[in-house]
């Protein structure tokens, strides 16, 4: 069984810029969140999505944004680009109910830097 | 506000010496506790959880943890480190309600020198 997938693994943009990552869950799982890695702030929590509805927000600008298809693919979307954006962006699937019972898998994340 | 504070940030320790790295929560009715492992350039993978039942849980690689309720702690610990342990490790909680929202700590770096 194939993983959680991203794609790109590496983007370099400038500032003002926007850009689109791309998560791709294991087959089957309904749900996908996204969190933020940086050195400063650690491990943040963003959004997650089930069934193509945005179940859970964290604390972010509207700058970011996010969504997800029919075949619970999610994207995510940050504009206008500030060199603070600059992180490691991570996707996790799960089957989807909201139970701890249903374990988290995490991908490999989209490494963004902002120039 | 919910919080998850890992005191180390590091903690060097030598090859087949015993490590504990330790995790607080913000106290909740009902939570679930979590430790994740990153290796350099990698996403995060489960160690092992506290859900229910026994408070002491074990990963297959000779990790446990203790979940306490009255400290609200979740130390990981292990009797014997190998090289191949060095990695982060994250202390995470999932608060009922929050849906899959997973709070994390700051991690805290294991490296295990020879």
């Amino acid at each position: 069984k194939a993983g959680v997938t991203q794609t790109p693994r590496y983007l370099i943009k400038t500032r003002g810029q926007q850009v689109t990552l791309s998560c791709s869950p294991i087959s089957g799982h309904r749900s996908v969140s996204w969190y933020q890695q940086t050195p400063g702030q650690g491990l943040q929590f963003l959004f997650e999505y089930f069934s193509e509805t945005q179940r859970n927000k964290g604390n972010f600008p509207g700058r970011f944004s996010g969504r997800q298809f029919s075949n619970s693919r999610s994207e995510m979307n940050v504009s206008t680009l500030e060199l603070g954006d600059s992180a490691l962006y991570l996707c996790a699937s799960s089957l989807g109910q909201a139970s701890a019972y249903n374990e988290q898998f995490f991908g490999p994340g989209t490494r963004l830097t902002v120039l | 506000a919910q919080s998850v504070t890992q005191l180390d940030s590091q903690v060097p320790v030598f090859e087949e010496a015993p490590v504990e790295l330790r995790c607080n929560y913000s106290s909740s009715v009902s939570v679930y506790l979590f430790w994740y492992v990153q290796y350099p350039n990698q996403g995060l993978q489960l160690l092992l959880k506290y859900l229910s039942g026994s408070t002491l849980v074990e990963s297959i690689n000779g990790f446990e943890a203790e979940f306490n309720k009255s400290q609200t702690s979740f130390h990981l610990r292990k009797p014997s480190v190998h090289i191949s342990d060095t990695a982060e490790y994250f202390c995470a909680v999932r608060y009922t309600g929050g849906g899959n929202k997973l709070t994390f700590g700051t991690g805290t770096q294991l490296k295990v020198e020879l």
